[in-house]
């Protein structure tokens, strides 16, 4: 079945912890990226890749570091979480560009103490 | 940068009845312009798209319009269902740049 897995789905942890939240596709898409969903601010993207090795900050990178080692997986990192990153992360991907319909993983439910 | 705007932010009608969600956005280069449907818990799925050289595009009960000149875009539901109630964002890119969304609108279908 075609289709992006992100994990955890849940997550509580206390500020300054590292954490990393996977992601992955199996539809060979080149075009990844990470939304973070807030409530009255929509989905705002925190950073994307257009192929491996290749990434761009979105509208809010500051907090997050991402890499794309391998087509299929883009992971999220969070070196220090802040009580400003308690959100909803989702991970998308696309066969090759923005313009393209964007496939959304589950989503992860993060909270920062 | 691009920056889209989206109004109304909540939205309530009759089963029956059309509804109308407008965005516009800042960019003339964009070209690009999907619609996402999110119901409750659920992830973003595209409902529909269009692309600057097309004016109109429908599917069904959903159709969706462009004015490059004015640079504004909007989603229309007709004959809305109880099953049409969700938040729908719209959004703008052009190839090589990020997706920007607006900030959604939540429509309420009651029957």
């Amino acid at each position: 079945e075609a289709q992006v897995t992100q994990n955890p789905r849940y997550l509580i942890t206390v500020t300054g912890k590292k954490l990393t939240v996977t992601c992955s596709q199996n539809m060979n898409h080149e075009y990844m990226s990470w939304y973070r969903q807030d409530p009255g601010l929509g989905l705002r993207q925190i950073y994307y890749s257009m192929n491996v090795e290749v990434t761009d900050k979105g509208d809010v990178p500051e907090g997050y570091k991402v890499s794309r080692k391998e087509k299929r997986n883009f992971p999220l990192i969070l070196e220090s979480p802040s009580p400003n990153q308690t959100s909803l992360y989702f991970c998308a991907s696309s066969p090759a560009d923005t313009e393209e319909t964007q496939y959304f993983g589950p989503g992860t439910r993060l909270l920062v103490l | 940068g691009e920056n889209v705007e989206q109004h109304p932010s909540t939205l309530s009608v009759q089963e029956g009845d059309s509804a109308v969600i407008k965005c516009t956005y800042s960019d003339s280069a964009s070209n690009y312009f999907p619609w996402y449907k999110q119901e409750l818990g659920k992830r973003p799925q595209l409902i529909i798209d269009i692309r600057s050289n097309v004016g109109e595009k429908k599917d069904q009960r959903i159709a969706v319009t462009l004015n490059k000149t004015a640079k504004h875009f909007s989603l229309h539901i007709t004959e809305t269902q109880p099953e049409d109630s969700a938040v729908y964002f719209c959004a703008a890119s052009q190839a090589g740049t990020a997706l920007i969304f607006g900030k959604g609108t939540t429509l309420s279908v009651s029957s």
